[in-house]
């Protein structure tokens, strides 16, 4: 069935850095835009990152710029969010989320990784 | 950057009708797509575009929107509708999306 799957999370430090990645299967990934969206505990969802279907575009939230990056390998059908200097703040369960048409709706969601920063 | 507006808390009684809102000044020009999250459960897409159900979402829901306010409707509310609601959409650069602070409903 159409499905995604984060992996990655963990607790890491303030400053540290970790990657994550959203395994996609059952539709052809490499047709599909791709987010990541953020909720941390207690709190509403927040967006975080958005890349084209060939990965020629990429865009971030305020928040995250300069410290994410997103990208994906159409041939391992994975999306992955690099996420450096990581800050207390940046707390929170990260969703995989497929894009149904250009920044028109999040159709398909994983269950979300969740990443603590504490020292 | 630009906001997305929502009441933090609705309640309906069983069966009737509820309506959520989300205002901000990006709805002027983009669409508004709505998702419905239970506890501990990742988020449920229910309306997008002009008002569009995917597959598998009741049709008691329904899209609308008007000026700068896009709305949720809920026709005959049931216990399982139960839970937080929030409005995405573009920001004014086009390029971005936000959420709206979310909605919970209570179904009484």
């Amino acid at each position: 069935q159409v499905q995604v799957v984060e992996s990655g999370g963990g607790v890491v430090q303030p400053g540290r850095s970790l990657r994550l990645s959203c395994a996609a299967s059952g539709f052809t990934f490499s047709t599909y835009a791709m987010h990541w969206v953020r909720q941390a505990p207690g709190k509403g969802l927040e967006w975080v990152a958005v890349i084209s279907y060939d990965g020629g575009n990429k865009y971030y939230a305020d928040s995250v710029r300069g410290r994410f990056t997103i990208s994906r390998d159409n041939f391992k059908n994975t999306l992955y969010l690099q996420m450096n200097s990581l800050r207390a703040e940046d707390t929170a369960v990260y969703y995989c989320a497929r894009d149904r048409q250009w920044l028109l709706a999040f159709d398909i969601w994983g269950q979300g990784t969740m990443v603590t920063v504490s020292s | 950057s630009s906001e997305l507006t929502q009441d933090p808390a609705v309640s309906v009684a069983l069966g009737q009708t509820v309506r959520i809102t989300c205002q901000g000044d990006s709805l002027r020009t983009y669409y508004t797509s709505w998702y419905q999250q239970k506890p501990g459960q990742a988020p449920v897409l229910v309306i997008y575009g002009r008002n569009n159900r995917p597959s598998g979402i009741p049709d008691r829901f329904s899209g609308s929107s008007s000026g700068d306010t896009a709305s949720l409707t809920i026709t005959g509310a049931q216990a399982e509708d139960e839970a937080d609601y929030y409005c995405n959409s573009r920001d004014s650069s086009g390029n971005h999306l936000v959420f709206g602070g979310g909605t919970k409903l209570t179904v009484l």
